[in-house]
C-alpha cells in the first residue's frame, strides 16, 4: 500500500549524461514536491507543482527541470548531471495548503543518484 | 525568506533517559512546524507536527511546544529508547507559501542501550 512510489531507487548516470527521476502516488494529493538531499545535510525544496502549476525555487539550477503530466505522475530531469548533483532526491506529496491550512506533506523512499 | 536554525546537531543519550531538540525561526507568519525523523538511507518520516494555533502537542513519548512570541518550538523525547536513534528534522512553513518546508540543519541522536 505504499503512497508515494520513487523510481528507480538507485540511478547510477555519467557525467553531462542525461537523468530523469520518476515519482507516483496514490493519494491523489495535487501538490508534489521535489527535495534533494545530499549525505548529511537537510532536504532542500527545488520545486513543487499545485496541480500543473510549476513553482521553481530561486536558487535551484537550471540544470533541473520537472514535468507533471497528470496528477499521479511527476518527474525530475536532470539535463547534464554534474558530481556534485549526487544526491538522494526526495518527492513528497501533500493536499493543497491554501484551500484551509497546513497538510501534511507525505515522502517517498528516495532515489539515490550516483554520478560518475 | 524563512531561516530555521537546529541545536543540538548530535546529541547522545542513555536509555530511559529524555532528549530535547530546539529550533528557532525567522519569519513570524510562519504558522505550521513538523518534526521528521530520518533513519538512514530512509525517507524522512513525520513524527509530530504543531500549527500556530497551539502552544503545545503530544503523542504518547514525543511532545511538542511552540513559543510563537520568542520563535522557537522543542521537540521533546521522554523514556527514550534505542530504536530512537535517527536524525531529527524541524521545519517551519507558510500555508501560503505553497506548503514548502524549511528545514533545520538537523539532529543525529544516539540512544545508547
Amino acid at each position: 500500500d505504499a503512497m508515494v512510489i520513487q523510481n528507480p531507487r538507485y540511478q547510477v548516470t555519467q557525467f553531462g549524461k542525461p537523468v530523469t527521476l520518476s515519482c507516483s502516488q496514490t493519494l491523489n494529493h495535487n501538490v508534489m514536491y521535489w527535495y534533494q538531499q545530499k549525505s548529511s545535510q537537510a532536504p532542500k525544496l527545488l520545486f513543487h507543482y499545485y496541480d500543473k502549476d510549476f513553482n521553481n525555487e530561486a536558487d535551484t539550477p537550471d540544470n533541473f527541470q520537472s514535468r507533471r503530466p497528470n496528477t499521479s505522475f511527476c518527474f525530475l530531469d536532470i539535463r547534464s548531471p554534474g558530481l556534485g548533483d549526487a544526491a538522494m532526491y526526495l518527492c513528497a506529496t501533500s493536499r493543497d495548503p491554501r484551500t484551509g491550512g497546513m497538510e501534511t506533506q507525505y515522502f517517498g523512499p528516495g532515489t539515490r543518484l550516483l554520478v560518475l | 525568506g524563512e531561516n530555521v536554525e537546529q541545536h543540538p546537531s548530535t546529541l547522545s543519550v542513555q536509555e530511559g533517559d529524555s532528549a530535547v531538540i530546539k529550533c528557532t525561526y525567522s519569519d513570524s507568519a510562519s504558522n505550521y512546524f513538523p518534526w521528521y525523523k530520518q533513519e538512514l538511507g530512509k525517507r524522512p518520516q513525520l513524527i509530530i507536527d504543531i500549527r500556530s494555533n497551539v502552544g503545545e502537542k503530544k503523542d504518547q513519548r514525543i511532545a511538542v511546544t511552540l513559543n510563537k512570541t520568542a520563535k522557537h518550538f522543542s521537540l521533546h523525547i521522554t523514556e527514550t529508547q534505542p530504536e530512537d536513534s535517527a536524525v531529527y528534522f524541524c521545519a517551519a512553513s507558510l500555508y501560503n507559501q505553497g506548503g514548502k518546508l524549511i528545514f533545520g540543519q538537523g539532529t543525529e541522536l544516539s540512544v545508547k542501550p
